[in-house]
């Protein structure tokens, strides 16, 4: 069965203290490997892709990794308006899957960060 | 501006009624999605549609129904059978099955 764990749940950081929030996955057969941030009330803004494992993909202070069974959103000198619950989904090759774009997400890591 | 729009925001269920979200894109996409969202669970697939007049159950369809008449739109009926209806509504729609999916800003539907 595909899954998807995030960790942690919760991260507090000082503005300008650099993390890494982690997305562990099983999954048959990755077809990609998608990171959503949510700020509250809203709907999930997408970030990035990950198709196959080596990929990493940066936009500003955000950079995501791609391993075989985890990727990570590594976040640089972050500031307060980073603030945010961070997604992470897969979508696998099992059939009801591959040709129907289904995506299975984890429970989100919310980060909070002080100035 | 191209996008997903999701109305109303806020909408309230007496007991035994059924209410309708509306879900409307502008992106031209073919698939479009109804997820629901609860605290501290991840976002869990009630119904999905890749074509116009074609849709299929997710994870979560019973109390619930869609229709898709046209590609631009996918509304979702929350049924008087849905004994548990509180919680966010999001949408989203996609170009193909591994591109990325675009959320509308969801519809938070509680109990009367």
């Amino acid at each position: 069965e595909d899954q998807v764990t995030q960790s942690p749940e919760a991260l507090r950081l000082q503005e300008g203290e650099s993390s890494s929030l982690n997305c562990s996955y099983t999954v048959s057969g990755l077809r990609g490997l998608f990171w959503y941030r949510q700020d509250p009330g809203k709907g999930p803004e997408f970030l990035f892709t990950l198709y196959s494992a080596g990929e990493e993909k940066e936009k500003e202070r955000l950079k995501a990794t791609l391993t075989k069974k985890e990727s990570f959103l590594h976040i640089t000198a972050p500031k307060p308006e980073d603030s945010a619950t961070y997604l992470c989904a897969v979508q696998g090759s099992t059939p009801g899957s591959s040709n129907t774009g289904k995506l299975i997400f984890g429970q989100g890591t919310t980060l909070q960060v002080k100035p | 501006d191209g996008g997903i729009t999701q109305s109303p925001k806020y909408l309230f269920r007496k007991e035994g009624q059924n209410v309708t979200l509306s879900c409307e894109q502008n992106l031209n996409h073919d698939a479009m999605y109804w997820y629901r969202q609860d605290p501290g669970q991840g976002l869990r697939l009630i119904y999905y549609s890749q074509i116009v007049n074609d849709f299929q159950k997710g994870d979560i369809a019973e109390g619930y129904s869609v229709s898709r008449e046209k590609k631009e739109s996918f509304p979702l009926t929350v049924t008087s059978a849905q004994k548990n209806p509180t919680a966010f509504y999001l949408c989203a729609s996609s170009d193909y099955s591994n591109q990325p999916q675009h959320f509308g800003d969801g519809t938070r539907l509680s109990i009367l």
